[in-house]
């Protein structure tokens, strides 16, 4: 199947710890995108990366790092993991500057 | 900056009833507009969008108006039914550079048989 694909799809873990959320697509797009979803199903644009470089930084904790190995992945480390980054973060990606495609979520619960 | 105001849901129709969920925005410029719908446990589709003022976006019977007199982008279906319950965004992209979308706040849509 053509699609943009993240793992996990759920994460539980402890406050103070290190994950890693992975987002990977096959649709031949040249960029890919991070969002953070909230309880309140508020939604945000975290970061965004063109052909590997990063085009759109917003303002997110630097615990927060995006690293995109090729065009098709785009994954996002997060250190020091807090209460408030309980949300769900969906990867999305496009090709120029047309529609964005988005992954099925990771819902991330930190306890 | 850009924003993107929608009206608080959640909306609940009975089915063969018709559908207004409300978008307004703030931009500079010319932006792009979109709904997205999201169906539970799924991520974001793309359901319709306008990319200049007066222009009709439409897909699976919705449809959407670009009002740039009234900075509105209002979705519309003439029957929704049970298969239409999910959450819809309104967004915008300002059309400067790569696609930077702006979320409203999104509607739950409840439709009941």
């Amino acid at each position: 199947d053509t699609a943009v694909s993240q793992t996990p799809k759920y994460l539980v873990t402890q406050m103070g710890n290190d994950k890693s959320i992975k987002c990977e697509q096959n649709l031949g797009h040249d960029t890919m995108y991070w969002y953070k979803q909230d309880s309140k199903k508020f939604l945000k644009i975290m970061f965004s990366y063109n052909n590997k470089e990063l085009i759109i930084n917003e303002t997110v904790p630097n615990r927060f790092s995006p690293k995109s190995p090729d065009k098709a992945h785009l994954n996002l480390h997060i250190n020091s993991l807090e209460l408030g980054d309980s949300a769900v973060y969906f990867c999305a990606s496009s090709y120029n500057q047309n529609e964005q495609f988005f992954g099925p979520g990771t819902r991330l619960t930190v306890l | 900056g850009n924003s993107v105001t929608q009206m608080e849901g959640p909306v609940t129709l009975s089915e063969e009833a018709f559908l207004t969920i409300n978008c307004t925005y703030t931009a500079t410029g010319y932006p792009s507009l979109f709904w997205y719908v999201q169906y539970p446990g799924e991520g974001l589709q793309l359901l319709l969008k306008a990319t200049k003022a007066d222009d009709k976006g439409s897909n699976k019977g919705f449809e959407a108006t670009y009002r740039k007199e009234t900075t509105s982008f209002h979705l519309e279906k003439g029957s929704v039914q049970v298969s239409d319950s999910a959450v819809y965004f309104c967004a915008l992209s300002d059309g400067t550079g790569f696609q930077k979308l702006v979320f409203g706040t999104g509607t739950r849509l409840l439709v009941s048989p």
